[in-house]
């Protein structure tokens, strides 16, 4: 099973700041996905990129996928109370027939 | 109409006890998974069938045993339960293995 770590684990914010979070493995993945879950919620998929170096926004989520796709990142610019959630990132590798989550990060957002 | 439906939402049992918990998707994917998400909120995925077959048995004790009906319902049974038993059960379903998961709102178990 790979490892998908992301960072940082927390992070608490003010609402209209910027932020980063981060997914890495040692592993070369030939998807990945990232989600969000609100508590008492299942997670909901926000994005599926594919191919090395590809950028994705959605609104103001901007997702990219790293060249060698060994790692991704979720940057939020303006954030709102509304973005708070725990943010989790599923990587797929050439052979699996399963996904394999990262260990997520929960991010706050203060009004 | 709720694509993944799992219930209970909500289970308080003593420790010991069996407990089922039933999920259903009206999506028309084929294959559909058990994950157990902890106090620390790792998900980590517990079983996958794929129409109605075991595909994907990861490291659980055998008191945990899924039973598939038909490709649409994937229910699991615990016999007895322990504390460490206790954690959110979520149900997923997926067109394939690896393509979008939609997750039902997950069952809080709290062993006592």
């Amino acid at each position: 099973t790979q490892l998908l770590e992301q960072s940082p684990q927390f992070l608490s914010i003010q609402e209209g700041e910027n932020l980063t979070v981060y997914c890495n493995s040692s592993s070369v993945f030939s998807s990945l996905q990232w989600y969000r879950q609100e508590p008492g919620e299942g997670p909901v998929l926000l994005v599926t990129v594919v191919t090395g170096g590809e950028v994705k926004k959605l609104k103001r989520l901007t997702f990219q996928f790293g060249d060698a796709r060994k790692d991704s990142s979720l940057h939020i610019t303006a954030a709102q109370p509304g973005d708070t959630g725990l943010y989790l990132c599923a990587g797929r590798d050439g052979s699996a027939r399963q996904l394999t989550f990262g260990s997520g990060t929960q991010l706050t957002v203060l009004p | 109409d709720t694509a993944v439906s799992q219930t209970p939402k909500y289970l308080v049992t003593q420790m010991g006890n069996d407990k089922s918990i039933k999920c259903e998707q009206n999506l028309g994917h084929d294959t559909m998974y058990w994950y157990k998400q902890d106090s620390k909120k790792f998900l980590k995925i517990m079983f996958s069938y794929n129409n109605k077959e075991l595909i994907i048995n990861e490291t659980v004790p055998n008191r945990f045993s899924p039973k598939s009906p038909d490709k649409a319902h994937l229910n699991l049974h615990i016999n007895s339960l322990e504390l460490g038993d206790s954690a959110v059960y979520f149900c997923a379903s997926s067109q394939r293995g690896w393509t979008e998961a939609f997750f039902g709102q997950g069952t809080r178990l709290t062993v006592v």
